[in-house]
């Protein structure tokens, strides 16, 4: 399967722990992105990379969000003393350049927060 | 002001018609548009994308651009069951993200 891989599919965690997710982006793109999506809304931007450098993280994200690409191939997203509100679907994204914007998703990581 | 606006619908078209779904946006710099699909429980995938005012048809879609009023619409010809899915509206930054809107929810009912 060459298309975007992401781990776990699901977690479920207590409030105040910690998690992280990977994605393995498709191998020859080197634009990743990761993206949160909750019921009946768009997917909102976290954060994106261009290979290892991660280029733009939203201004709206908590600082409790980390998201590393260190060789500019698989990418993890961590969150930390995860609260309720952190439920939803995380969405990774890659692509070989925005022009065309061609976003190719993974199937998502789905996290809930007890 | 929301960056991407769209009606979350939901939109009910008979099987047949055409259905029309409609997008605003907020920044007048942009300049790329896309839309993607989403079925229930999947990930979204990019139907087309359009760039310069106008009309670009592909099969029996077509995205139409109108930059002056920030607004772009896809049209689907020939509605089928099949395409019964949330439609979301995308709009490429000068930064270089890709910002979506909430997504229009088509049914097609036959």
């Amino acid at each position: 399967d060459t298309g975007v891989s992401q781990n776990p599919r699901h977690k479920i965690t207590k409030r105040g722990q910690n998690v992280t997710f990977r994605c393995d982006p498709i191998s020859e793109h080197n634009r990743l992105y990761w993206y949160r999506q909750t019921l009946g809304q768009g997917p909102e931007f976290l954060t994106y990379f261009q290979n290892e450098a991660q280029l733009e993280k939203s201004r709206l994200l908590s600082d409790r969000f980390s998201a590393e690409r260190p060789k500019g191939s698989f990418s993890t997203l961590e969150i930390q003393r995860t609260e309720q509100g952190d439920s939803a679907m995380y969405l990774c994204a890659s692509s070989l350049n925005l022009v065309a914007g061609e976003l190719f998703f993974g199937e998502g990581s789905r996290l809930t927060v007890l | 002001q929301k960056e991407v606006e769209q009606n979350s619908g939901p939109l009910s078209v008979p099987e047949g018609a055409i259905a029309s779904l409609n997008c605003t946006y907020s920044d007048r710099g942009s300049q790329s548009f896309f839309w993607y699909r989403q079925y229930s429980g999947k990930s979204p995938e990019l139907i087309m994308f359009i760039y310069s005012n106008g009309d670009k048809e592909d099969g029996r879609f077509t995205a139409q651009l109108n930059k002056a009023s920030q607004y772009v619409s896809l049209l689907i010809r020939d509605s089928q069951p099949s395409d019964s899915a949330t439609y979301l509206c995308a709009v490429a930054s000068n930064t270089g993200k890709l910002i979506f809107g909430q997504g229009t929810t088509l049914q097609v009912k036959p």
